[in-house]
């Protein structure tokens, strides 16, 4: 069985840009998580969607990050415009349902300038 | 937000020694998780731990759920240079099912 698919692997960029993450999850897992792993912490969720409707989204800072699962598969986490404190690993996971084991992507390492 | 304390931060230990990482809350968990995490990788869960008292053996690594299920244990024993990663601890939390994660113990075993 495939995993959680996530590019780019790596991005930097200045702050005040923007950046979009994708991920692609398990084939067949209807809920799909994005979380923030800031060095030395734990993952910390950002937003949880269930097929395409977003579950929770209470942790996610609104004013500068959005995320989508239109088609109810694959998702984009965005965030414009980035602040240095955005600097952090974003991981993605998936599970079948939101009561089952969640399996992580490698993440994508952003580093803000 | 329910909170999660690991201890240690760091530890570094020989190989053939045994440890023990905790993870405590004021909160009471429905289940707690246990995950190691290497450098450039995603999480990987180790164990589920549901049942206030819970124990459960993994090769050499035991997972304990405290009875009151606010806090667990995980202890490693004759520690091998293969164990050095980050290991998590996450619970899911009683008003719904997002996962909390602590902080983390970067362990790192010494041939």
């Amino acid at each position: 069985e495939a995993g959680v698919a996530q590019s780019p692997r790596y991005k930097i960029i200045e702050k005040r840009q923007s950046v979009a993450f994708w991920c692609n999850p398990i084939s067949g897992h209807a809920t799909l998580y994005w979380y923030q792993q800031i060095l030395g912490q734990g993952p910390k969720l950002l937003i949880q969607f269930q097929n395409n409707g977003v579950v929770d989204d209470s942790q996610l800072p609104k004013d500068r990050f959005s995320a989508e699962r239109l088609k109810g598969v694959d998702s984009t986490l965005k965030i414009q415009p980035a602040k240095l404190e955005d600097s952090a690993v974003y991981l993605c996971a998936s599970s079948s349902d939101r009561l089952q084991p969640q399996h992580f992507g490698d993440g994508t390492r952003l580093s803000i300038l | 937000t329910q909170l999660l304390e690991q201890s240690p931060q760091f530890l570094s230990i020989q190989e053939g020694e045994n440890l023990t990482v905790y993870c405590n809350s004021s909160s009471v968990f429905s289940s707690l998780q246990w995950y190691r995490q290497e450098p450039g990788e995603g999480p990987v869960l180790l164990v589920t731990v549901v049942t206030g008292g819970e124990v459960k053996k993994l090769k050499r690594l035991t997972f304990q759920f405290g009875d009151a299920r606010k806090d667990s244990s995980l202890h490693i024993t004759a520690a091998q240079p293969g164990d050095t990663g980050l290991y998590l601890c996450a619970g899911v939390e009683t008003s719904g099912s997002r996962l909390t994660f602590g902080e983390g113990t970067q362990l790192t075993v010494n041939p």
